[in-house]
């Protein structure tokens, strides 16, 4: 399976824009790119997937670098609510659903 | 609608026993997979069901085994537990096996393991 690397922790103060990258050099063709977070003491949550274009919606943009060897996934105004850790998934073109979770990016949100 | 639903929330067991947890998907979803937590190995894939097949699986010993009933439901059953057992599983579902398609996780059953 493809490896994504991101950073360990990040920080943002609330109201601010956040962008948490990912390097994914071995993507292949036909990887999606995914993006999951979790809560504390809740189970992972959807938060965005693009394959080579940038995405938008109303929890968060993707962008996804031209050669696809990374993304960011980018918080337009960090909010507390927001303070998780991020995974940045890659979902080969396979059968089945099962992602490969790195260990993510802890994201702190200070008032 | 409502969410993935996982029973128990908690469960304390001793080594040797074993365990059964549930999962319900959200209804119309026919795809459930089971990851499972720890603080040293993070998130990792158990298996997925689809139509009470399983359709992949996951680096795990024979010990956690799973099933899938007609109505999606899903239960995985872990034997002889060991204290390395102790974890937050996690439960998925999706509608289909699509690339694309979104998975909702339920929010877990903390296993400890005495």
């Amino acid at each position: 399976d493809a490896k994504t690397t991101q950073p360990n922790s990040m920080e943002s103060n609330e109201e601010e824009p956040v962008h948490l990258p990912c390097n994914h050099s071995t993507i292949s063709g036909t990887d999606y790119i995914h993006w999951y977070r979790q809560l504390p003491s809740q189970g992972p949550e959807y938060v965005i997937h693009g394959l080579t274009s940038n995405v938008n919606n109303r929890m968060a943009s993707l962008a996804i670098a031209e050669d696809r060897k990374s993304s960011t996934l980018i918080l337009h105004r960090a909010t507390l609510r927001d303070a998780a850790v991020y995974y940045c998934i890659l979902k080969p073109d396979n059968y089945g659903q099962n992602f490969v979770f790195g260990p993510g990016t802890r994201l702190s949100v200070l008032p | 609608k409502a969410g993935v639903t996982q029973t128990p929330r908690y469960l304390i067991k001793t080594r040797g026993q074993q365990v059964t947890l549930s999962c319900s998907p959200i209804s119309g979803h026919r795809s459930v997979s089971w990851y499972q937590q720890t603080p040293g190995q993070g998130l990792q894939f158990l298996f997925e069901y689809f139509s009470e097949t399983q359709r992949n699986k996951g680096n795990f010993p024979g010990r956690f085994s799973g099933r899938q009933f007609s109505n999606s439901r899903s239960e995985m059953n872990v034997s002889t537990l060991e204290l390395g057992d102790s974890a937050l599983y996690l439960c998925a579902s999706s509608l289909e096996l699509i690339l694309t398609d979104t998975q909702y996780f339920g929010p877990g059953t903390r296993l400890t393991v005495l």
